[in-house]
């Protein structure tokens, strides 16, 4: 079984700034999907980034991005320029690939990491 | 955009009493899940629904769930006798197979159970 495992319960980062969040993740599988979501108070899951794993170039997007390393399985989610409205739950989850007897795509999710922006 | 809506956003119901939780998926999607996320914690997969059935479910996922997809648009997803413990967020997601796999959420149904 997959396991996700984000070490960091709470961080926090001042406006402007750069933090980088952590996570590892268990897998025998070669191919899979990573993927960090946030969660505001809202407690709407919003997807900020993907990362397929077969690919070796680090996703990104806008003020956010990834450091994938394969080996390690490490995939750590940096955000650049932290803005007030970043300051949410993030989790990391982990989706293996759909095999040709169909699948289910489910997501294995991290215990989550508390980001704090200060102002 | 299109998205995926639930319904009631929240729900307070008596222990061993039935519930049924609603979920409006995106229209083309294909693939239908249930998550859960008790209060501070992470959260955790329930059950997958493909092409009408059951694709898989976690242990959590006991005789006392069930889903539903019954009129085409609608996907549900009852608890038959709700315990202290089934007090959460669900949350229902959909995929469209096809380049990137995103799953989309719906903003969830906290259930508080007394």
């Amino acid at each position: 079984a997959q396991t996700v495992t984000q070490s960091q319960p709470e961080m926090s980062v001042q406006e402007a700034e750069t933090v980088t969040l952590s996570c590892t993740y268990d897998t025998s599988e070669s191919d899979y999907y990573l993927f960090w979501y946030k969660q505001p108070p809202s407690r709407q899951m919003i997807l900020v980034i993907r990362q397929e794993a077969y690919k070796q170039q680090n996703a990104t997007e806008n003020r956010f991005s990834v450091n994938f390393q394969k080996a390690a399985k490490s995939f750590s989610l940096k955000i650049s320029d932290s803005q007030l409205g970043d300051a949410a739950m993030y989790f990391c989850a982990y989706r293996g690939i759909l095999n040709s007897g169909g699948s289910n795509y489910k997501l294995t999710f991290g215990k989550g990491t508390l980001l704090t922006v200060n102002p | 955009e299109p998205e995926v809506t639930q319904t009631p956003s929240h729900q307070v119901t008596q222990m061993g009493q039935e519930v049924i939780l609603r979920c409006v998926p995106i229209s083309n999607h294909l693939y239908f899940y249930w998550y859960r996320q008790i209060l501070g914690q992470k959260v955790e997969f329930l059950v997958s629904f493909y092409n009408n059935e059951i694709s898989e479910k976690s242990e959590i996922f006991d005789d006392q769930f069930s889903v539903e997809r019954p009129d085409g648009s609608n996907f549900t997803l009852k608890i038959r006798s709700t315990k202290l413990e089934d007090s959460a967020m669900y949350f229902c997601a959909s995929l469209r197979r096809g380049a990137g796999n995103e799953q989309f959420f719906g903003p969830g149904t906290r259930l508080t159970v007394l």
